[in-house]
């Protein structure tokens, strides 16, 4: 199993400033990936961060507007950038195992 | 690619109705089938699974089958609680696609007293 904690776990921020979540995890994981959920939506996979490689972005995501570091194999960031009020969502980290997928508590980010 | 697609809700049920959430899946490879669900103010817990086809997942009473066939895996309760009002998300993950997970849209789950 894996226990995830995020930080901070919610934040209201200004338009155009930029904010940096933090994710560690309890045990050293490969993969590791970060999520968005719009208010009342499914939630959408921003980009895979492997250990020692550059993030992959899923379409629809650039690393300018969020950029992710992946400096060892239990911890993660990824930085929402110039934030404007469509950015306002819940924010995941997740790592997958041998045996199931799991996710963190959540980033809460209200842009004003 | 990938996708899934659940019923849409808001499902409402009175306590000890049976519950089912349709869900069907488009996959290139032979992707595990997963529930989540998200009970209000909690983060995203993995519900029950299944790798492989005709293999049925089940925990708290819930109950999923992978259906090949059908390219479906329902999720059925047979006697909710008011404790199950939750929003439950059907998903898969294809090793070919790198475990990543795609997710259906939800389904918003209440139960009445």
């Amino acid at each position: 199993s894996a226990v995830i904690s995020q930080k901070p776990s919610r934040d209201i921020c200004q338009r155009g400033t930029s904010l940096t979540i933090q994710c560690q995890v309890d045990s050293q994981v490969t993969m590791m990936f970060w999520y968005r959920q719009q208010p009342g939506q499914s939630l959408t996979l921003i980009a895979t961060a492997n250990q020692g490689s550059e993030a992959t972005y899923e379409s629809g995501f650039v690393i300018d507007k969020f950029p992710i570091s992946r400096p060892n194999l239990t911890f993660s960031t990824l930085t929402v950038s110039n934030m404007s009020p469509e950015d306002s969502s819940i924010y995941l980290c997740s790592v997958s195992t041998v045996d199931e997928q799991y996710f963190g508590p959540g980033t809460r980010l209200t842009v004003t | 690619g990938n996708s899934v697609t659940q019923m849409e809700g808001p499902v409402t049920l009175s306590e000890e109705a049976f519950l089912t959430i349709n869900c069907t899946y488009t996959a290139t490879g032979y992707p595990s089938l997963f529930w989540y669900v998200q009970y209000p103010g909690e983060g995203l817990q993995l519900l029950l699974k299944a790798t492989k086809a005709d293999d049925k997942g089940s925990n708290k009473g819930f109950e999923a089958t992978y259906r090949k066939e059908t390219t479906s895996f329902h999720l059925e309760k047979g006697s909710v609680q008011v404790s199950d009002s939750a929003v439950y998300f059907c998903a898969l993950s294809d090793l070919a696609a790198g475990n990543k997970l795609t997710f259906g849209g939800g389904t918003r789950v209440l139960v009445k007293p």
